[in-house]
């Protein structure tokens, strides 16, 4: 079956500009999350979704971010007024229930200029 | 603040070869999980780990959680070449669902 999708797979972004960074899980998960993986800081905890429960924002780096999930599936993360060091490779996991498995999909390199 | 830390950070072994990876974590939980990452692709679930003295094996990889002493090992038999990425242990913070991951053990298998 389908994987966890992510769109798009590169972006090159100019500084001060915003992003919207795009998650479809797989059908029917649940659970949806993100996270970053950068040189510097290894992989992060962003934000977290499970069905209709206030998201968990603890991981968010600063106002810049925020997240969204529509109608329980599809997820938008948005990066307002880019920094270089938002550049990384963000990544979307979903599971069927929390805390179970989470698969990851194939993660949006994001560079910053 | 649950921390999690792997040893070693690389590792350069023969193949034919055994070897472990150690992931320890600073506080009470209960789920820990194995992944693999090969360069420039995303992460592969090894092993779901949910309960002390839980053990499994997957082919040259056996994974084992010893909740008490905070401690997960992963075990390499007779390793391959195709082995070699970087495996990373990731551990649910208690009360929460967010995975904490290690620092991730970059394995090279060479002939």
């Amino acid at each position: 079956g389908a994987g966890v999708s992510q769109s798009p797979s590169n972006k090159v972004t100019e500084k001060g500009k915003d992003v919207e960074l795009r998650c479809d899980p797989i059908s029917g998960h649940t659970a949806l999350y993100w996270y970053r993986q950068s040189l510097g800081q290894g992989l992060e905890f962003l934000i977290y979704f499970q069905g209709n429960s206030a998201p968990d924002k603890s991981g968010l780096p600063s106002d810049r971010f925020s997240a969204e999930r529509t109608g329980g599936s599809v997820s938008t993360l948005t990066i307002q007024r880019t920094q270089q060091e938002d550049s990384a490779v963000y990544l979307c996991a979903s599971s069927l229930l929390s805390p179970y498995e989470q698969y990851f999909g194939p993660g949006t390199r994001l560079t910053v200029t | 603040e649950l921390k999690v830390e792997q040893n070693p950070l690389f590792l350069s072994m023969q193949e034919g070869k055994n070897y472990t990876i150690y992931c320890n974590y600073s506080t009470t939980s209960d789920r820990l999980y194995w992944y693999r990452q090969d360069p420039g692709k995303s992460l592969e679930s090894l092993f779901v780990l949910l309960s002390n003295g839980a053990v499994k094996q997957e082919g040259r990889l056996m994974a084992s959680l010893d909740t008490k002493a905070r401690l997960s090992t992963l075990h390499i038999t007779a390793a391959v070449h195709d082995l070699s990425a970087t495996y990373f242990c990731a551990v649910v913070e208690n009360n929460t669902d967010k995975l904490i991951f290690g620092t991730g053990t970059r394995l090279q298998v060479f002939p």
